[in-house]
């Protein structure tokens, strides 16, 4: 099946730019995410991406898309404290409507 | 638009008694609804997809019997965790969508804390 990694922890300083990566194994997903969890909290949306489009941007958020690679990632430009939070990436299962989470990938943000 | 509300936030409860949690999408219909299991620093585990007026779908090694999931209207499922164990201690959050936008977003709750004693 579907397996979707991510690196587990970064840590940067504020106003420093945050890029988390992710790589899956399978191309079929139409739109790939990016979800933000706060400590006990649901997830929030944060973007999301075409696969037919190699690069979005929306503000501070800019996501690139390398499907030869199966290579997604984020970057959080003047990242701020209150970007502190667990990331999800998620692509969708081949011919559903389920997602497939990433492991997560834990942002520590430094004053 | 598109807010999902769970319902309780925090349970505390009795090893051998059942939890209901529900999951209500408030401001549109929601036709199929998701349930998830997330355990301290780890990602979310979907346990079931669960259709309006059909009976759920369970993910391999998910108990159908112990983890009851009705979706009775457009707009509630609930997730029923009969018989609870310490080992069902989880975060559980649940999300909806209504399959008619072309991004097939999910929304999500904001999660139940089960904590059985």
């Amino acid at each position: 099946g579907e397996d979707v990694e991510q690196s587990l922890f970064l840590s940067v300083r504020e106003g420093d730019s945050s890029v988390i990566n992710c790589t899956y194994t399978d191309s079929s997903s139409t739109y790939l995410y990016w979800y933000k969890q706060e400590p006990g909290a649901g997830l929030q949306l944060l973007t999301y991406i075409f696969s037919n489009m190699d690069m979005k941007q929306d503000q501070r958020l800019t996501v690139l898309l390398n499907k030869k690679d199966k290579h997604l990632s984020l970057r959080i430009a003047d990242t701020q404290t209150g970007d502190s939070a667990i990331y999800f990436c998620a692509v969708t299962d081949s011919g559903t409507y389920k997602y497939i989470f990433g492991t997560g990938t834990r942002l520590k943000v430094l004053a | 638009g598109a807010v999902v509300s769970q319902h309780p936030s925090r349970v505390i409860c009795k090893s051998g008694t059942s939890v209901k949690i529900e999951c209500r999408s408030l401001d549109f219909q929601a036709t199929t609804m998701f349930w998830y299991r997330q355990f301290p620093k780890k990602s979310l585990m979907l346990m079931a997809t669960s259709n309006e007026g059909s009976k759920a779908t369970y993910e391999q090694g998910v108990e159908k019997d112990k983890f009851l999931i009705n979706h009775a209207s457009l707009t509630l499922s609930t997730l029923t965790v009969t018989s609870a164990h310490p080992e069902d201690s989880s975060f559980y959050i649940c999300s909806a969508t209504d399959r008619t936008g072309p991004t097939n977003e999910q929304y999500f709750g904001p999660g139940t804390r089960l904590t059985v004693t």
